[in-house]
């Protein structure tokens, strides 16, 4: 167990809904990255929050927004969904603003865009 | 930008075959080199890492040595259980257009059999 949480675990849902994909990080871990696994294109950084603020963006569409909490979880949303949309989406979180060290990885969302 | 190459999988081993998996990677500046490993059905986890040039990184039998000369960063085991059986993803921490984040290999998938 990494000590990051996500939820929901599977989520289908049809083109052109919205959903919301949530990230508790390790206790007091303050840095927050949303990365998105397809297929196709590998692993890729969407975007991360430190401290209730964005740090980094990746390659994140503008249908995606992220947001971090004072409790430091993260929402990540995803609107307009496309059947492209379709992948696993992990969270991780790490102590520090960088990912130079460890990161923790939760399980990932699997969203299913039918 | 960053970005990293590994051996494109399946590989597929008999239990106490040796096992190396090839990562290449092109950055600037001196980056860090990590291994992570997925399980079916979980998220990604630090398997090794090394931070700087000619350190070895080592854990649960798995070695890999940081090689500034030929940029890669290739993962060896000695003899493999089917235990072993996973994802394996090679990535780098440096800095890039996104800031301080990893950056992952396309994946290598191992079987290992009985």
């Amino acid at each position: 167990d990494s000590g990051v949480t996500q939820t929901p675990k599977h989520l289908i849902t049809a083109t052109g809904q919205r959903v919301t994909l949530r990230c508790s990080p390790r206790s007091g871990d303050l840095s927050v990255y949303w990365y998105q696994q397809s297929l196709d294109q590998g692993l890729q950084f969407l975007i991360q929050y430190y401290n209730g603020e964005e740090r980094a963006k990746g390659n994140i569409l503008e249908r995606f927004s992220a947001q971090q909490f004072p409790d430091l979880h993260s929402e990540l949303n995803l609107s307009s969904l496309e059947l492209g949309d379709s992948a696993l989406y992990f969270c991780a979180s790490s102590v520090k603003g960088s990912m130079n060290t460890e990161a923790f990885f939760g399980q990932g969302t699997r969203l299913t865009v039918v | 930008g960053n970005s990293v190459t590994q051996m494109e999988g399946p590989v597929t081993l008999s239990e106490e075959a040796f096992l190396t998996i090839n990562c290449t990677y092109t950055a600037t500046g001196y980056p860090s080199l990590f291994w992570y490993v997925q399980y079916p059905g979980e998220g990604l986890q630090l398997l090794l890492k090394a931070t700087k040039a000619d350190d070895k990184g080592s854990n649960k039998g798995f070695e890999a040595t940081y090689r500034k000369e030929t940029t890669s960063f290739h993962l060896e085991k000695g003899s493999v259980q089917v235990s072993d059986s996973a994802v394996y993803f090679c990535a780098l921490s440096g800095i890039n257009n996104a800031g301080n984040m990893l950056t992952f290999g396309g994946g290598t998938r191992l079987m290992v059999k009985p």
